[in-house]
């Protein structure tokens, strides 16, 4: 199916352990995007990539890595989770940044 | 730093009614997008503004673009219960690479 999804859905963890949440997209765009949403912050820019092999830092990139090896998929790893990382994650592609994203479904991470 | 500013944060409204939600800014953008997200899903892509003045209608939801480019607005008329969600505004900033700089959204819940 054409789109963007994310996976899982659900996610729940403990401290300190290594997470990765996948992000595949079918549209061939040239940038992705990793969010996190939380509650009184609205949704924030973790990183980003423009193309293969190409990634930058958002707003808000401590505590996580990201790679991409290919055009379709956008892995975020946690590398040593913590609670404040407890959110949804949404991953975004679009075809230049400042068109419009196309989201994922979220993965809710819960990190205990 | 361009941001974006959403008002109201919350409305609760009887199915029927008409409503309207702001989005504004000191900033000048060159263009505003608006998206909806429904409980559990990722955001959803409305519509792009992109010229001063610009009116753009999507069945029972009509968006404006501020003359200046500063702000636009949302108005949703005879709300019905499936136009429950979050929306958020959206503008390129041209302080991060023209990468989207979300609003904090405004929480509607239309109530049959």
């Amino acid at each position: 199916d054409a789109g963007i999804t994310q996976s899982p859905r659900y996610k729940i963890t403990e401290t300190g352990r290594q997470v990765t949440l996948m992000c595949h997209q079918t549209w061939s765009h040239s940038y992705m995007f990793w969010y996190r949403q939380d509650l009184g912050h609205g949704l924030r820019l973790i990183y980003y990539s423009a193309a293969a092999d190409i990634t930058d830092k958002g707003e808000v990139p401590d505590g996580y890595v990201v790679s991409r090896s290919k055009t379709e998929n956008f892995p975020l790893t946690l590398e040593s989770a913590t609670r404040s990382q407890t959110s949804v994650y949404f991953c975004a592609s679009s075809r230049a940044p400042h068109y419009g994203y196309t989201f994922g479904s979220g993965t809710r991470l819960t990190v205990v | 730093t361009q941001l974006l500013e959403q008002s109201p944060q919350f409305l609760s409204i009887q199915e029927g009614e008409n409503l309207t939600v702001y989005c504004n800014s000191s900033s000048v953008f060159s263009s505003l997008q608006w998206y909806r997200q429904e409980p559990g899903e990722g955001p959803v892509l409305l519509v792009t503004v992109v010229t001063g003045g610009e009116v753009k209608k999507l069945k029972r939801l009509t968006f404006q673009f501020g003359d200046a480019r500063k702000d636009s607005s949302l108005h949703i008329t005879a709300a019905q219960p499936g136009d429950t969600g979050l929306y958020l505004c959206a503008g390129p900033s041209n302080n991060a690479g023209n990468m989207l700089t979300f609003g904090g959204g405004t929480r509607l819940m239309v109530k049959p």
